[in-house]
């Protein structure tokens, strides 16, 4: 069964250009997260989606950030006008239902985008 | 607000010491507890975790946490240090139990010396 997959690996954008981080959780998982890890710090919740829903946003940034899981295909996170402060690493993570294989609540992380704003 | 405290952003052992990364969380239900790895340049790995059953949990490479709740503790051992696990280690709390957000540590640098 593969893992989480992200791509791209490594992104390179300049300041105001569009950047779009795709994300496909392990097969059967219908939750996705996405996390963000700056220098130094920790990894911070922006977003917990399950197929075509919003779930929980509140670590999302007001503006200029936007999240999305279709029915069919992968999870896109999208920053548009990225700034110089976007720079990071960006997680995403997937679990299955509660309940499948008690397994539910345990979340598997891909391998992370990491966004260089120029 | 729940929240998860690191003790030591550096921790250094030498090969065969005991290895001790504390954690110390916040939370006004029952938590979920988790340690996490990440090597360089990948993403986090699930160490092991705790959801309500037996205090003391046993993960991968060795690795054990004991929850203990009148400390409000999920510190991470391992007995004997091995160069491979040098990493960065990150305990996250999940509040009230199964699907929602992670709220991740700052995370502690585990450096092995031989």
């Amino acid at each position: 069964n593969a893992g989480v997959m992200q791509n791209p690996r490594h992104l390179v954008r300049r300041r105001g250009q569009e950047a779009r981080l795709r994300c496909s959780p392990m097969k059967g998982h219908s939750h996705v997260y996405w996390y963000r890890q700056l220098p130094e710090e920790g990894l911070k919740f922006m977003v917990y989606l399950q197929k075509e829903n919003i779930i929980d946003e509140s670590g999302m940034p007001k503006e200029r950030f936007s999240a999305e899981f279709p029915k069919e295909g992968p999870s896109i996170l999208r920053i548009q006008q990225v700034v110089r402060g976007d720079s990071a690493a960006y997680f995403c993570a997937s679990s299955p239902t509660f309940g499948t294989s008690g397994e539910g609540d345990t979340q598997y992380f891909g391998p992370g985008t990491r966004l260089t704003v120029l | 607000a729940q929240s998860v405290t690191q003790l030591g952003s550096h921790v250094s052992v030498s090969e065969g010491a005991l290895v001790l990364l504390r954690c110390n969380y916040s939370s006004s239900v029952p938590p979920y507890l988790f340690w996490y790895v990440q090597y360089p340049n990948q993403g986090l790995q699930l160490l092991l975790k705790y959801t309500s059953a037996a205090t003391l949990v046993k993960g991968i490479n060795g690795f054990e946490a004991e929850f203990k709740k009148s400390e409000t503790s999920f510190h991470l051992t391992k007995p004997s240090a091995h160069m491979s696990d040098a990493a960065e280690y990150f305990c996250a709390v999940k509040p009230g139990g199964s699907q929602g957000n992670l709220i991740f540590g700052k995370g502690t640098k585990l450096s092995v010396k031989p």
